[in-house]
């Protein structure tokens, strides 16, 4: 069975960092792309950054471009999410998701709370 | 890349037959066959309902179904099923920022 167990996330201050990981299980994880998408509380899903199965290739979205980081190590089947300069828009959930074609499995997602 | 237009919300009564429709432009839904829809009850994570505009996942009802004419994709239930009430979005392939999401619309079985 495909499970995907975000953690990391919490209660951050203004300009703090948090660093999210994602848990792999039940497939070859170094076969597949993965992505970071965020649903802020009440609103819609965002996508916020993707990373190739073998991580050369790394995109982002314009919100979080030059303060997000996205990388994984897949001999420890785990994905992450490094984020710096946190600001009060970056509150949402944030869930891993498996695939670039279309996104298969989803995990529960972990709450990112930024303020102060 | 801005987002996909839905409709907030949609409603039906059990039995009956919805569309909900996913605007985009001819640089995400007209240009590639890369629509996928997620079922999202409260609380919980999104569920891939559709993808490739029409294919449906192993374990997806065949009430759902997908289609796209130009740049709008549109996601059909029939026989609504309480159950079926939940939030839906849309997402297309974009290119270079690879995902663009909908809105969301809000489906309410009456």
């Amino acid at each position: 069975e495909v499970q995907l167990v975000e953690s990391g996330g919490g209660l951050v201050q203004p300009g703090g960092s948090l660093r999210l990981s994602c848990a792999a299980s039940g497939f070859t994880f170094s076969s597949y792309e993965m992505n970071w998408v965020r649903q802020a509380p009440g609103k819609g899903l965002e996508w916020v950054s993707y990373i190739s199965s073998s991580g050369s290739t790394i995109y982002y979205a314009d919100s979080v471009k030059g303060r997000f980081t996205i990388s994984r190590d897949n001999a420890k089947n785990s994905l992450y999410l490094q984020m710096n300069s946190l600001r009060a828009e970056d509150t949402a959930v944030y869930y891993c998701a498996r695939g670039v074609r279309y996104l298969d499995y989803w995990g529960q997602g972990t709450l990112v709370t930024v303020s102060s | 890349q801005s987002a996909l237009t839905q409709p907030a919300s949609v409603s039906g009564s059990p039995g009956q037959s919805i569309t909900i429709s996913c605007t985009g432009t001819s640089s995400d839904v007209g240009s590639y066959n890369l629509v996928s829809w997620y079922q999202q009850h409260p609380g919980k994570a999104p569920k891939l309902m559709i993808y490739e505009v029409s294919k449906r996942p192993s374990g997806v009802s065949n009430r759902f179904s997908g289609s796209k004419s130009g740049n709008t994709a549109s996601l059909t239930i029939s026989g609504l099923q309480a159950e079926d009430e939940a939030d839906y979005y849309c997402c297309s392939y974009a290119g270079s920022s690879p995902w663009v999401f909908g809105g969301g619309t809000k489906l309410t079985v009456l």
